[in-house]
């Protein structure tokens, strides 16, 4: 199956701090989303992003299917932004839409 | 417009028992898939409803089955609880025809003494 690599596996970072997370995919995809999952295990949708590049706020994102790898960007980090990044990826032709995840990056951010 | 909706939101139960979990989906959707998360880990995923019918299913054992209604709302069923199968149980909801992204509920968090 296709595999799904997160870095960094963990990052702790002074508030107002820039961070980059990346995640690597071993296949050609149909869909990729990155999620925040807080500290509650609530899953909250940031991109759905199978190419290109967004942005919402302090946050944006570029895939580049090409080189099969993605990009989460966050600027002038909050305490709140703190918990897990997931990056999930669904395979380029399958049936259904099943999602790949990453073993995420576990973000803190210190007031 | 109601998003994904799971309940319980908690449940402890004992091993050899048997669970059943519900899932509405986001209003719109017609899909439903379920991830297990351990702790530590990042969502498994367990199978997918379409149609009333399973289309898609992962690495788990048959003690792990499901069903979806006509309102596309869906019941993971678990058999035989096992200690390990204490985790969080994710229900995701999607529109089959588009290429539009997966919206998750909160989640059932499972402990199995």
């Amino acid at each position: 199956g296709i595999q799904v690599e997160q870095s960094p596996p963990d990052l702790i970072l002074q508030e107002g701090a820039n961070s980059t997370l990346r995640c690597n995919f071993s296949d050609s995809v149909n869909n990729l989303q990155w999620f925040h999952q807080n500290p509650w295990g609530q899953l909250i949708n940031l991109f759905y992003i199978p190419s290109g590049t967004k942005q919402n706020g302090r946050l944006s994102a570029t895939t580049v299917a090409t080189e099969r790898y993605s990009l989460l960007y966050i600027s002038s980090s909050q305490t709140t932004d703190s918990g897990v990044y997931f990056c999930a990826v669904e395979l380029f032709g399958d049936a259904g839409n099943m999602l790949t995840f990453g073993g995420g990056t576990r973000l803190m951010v210190k007031p | 417009d109601a998003g994904v909706t799971q309940s319980p939101t908690h449940l402890i139960k004992t091993r050899g028992q048997q669970v059943t979990l519900r899932c509405s989906p986001k209003s719109g959707h017609d899909t439903v898939s379920w991830y297990q998360q351990a702790l530590g880990q990042g969502p498994q995923f367990i199978f997918q409803y379409y149609e009333e019918e399973e289309r898609q299913r992962g690495n788990f054992p048959d003690r792990f089955s499901g069903h979806q209604f006509p309102n596309y709302s869906s019941e993971l069923n678990v058999n035989a609880l096992l200690l390990g199968d204490s985790a969080l149980y994710l229900c995701a909801s999607s529109y089959s025809y588009s290429n539009q992204p997966q919206h998750f509920g909160d989640g059932t968090r499972l402990s199995i003494l």
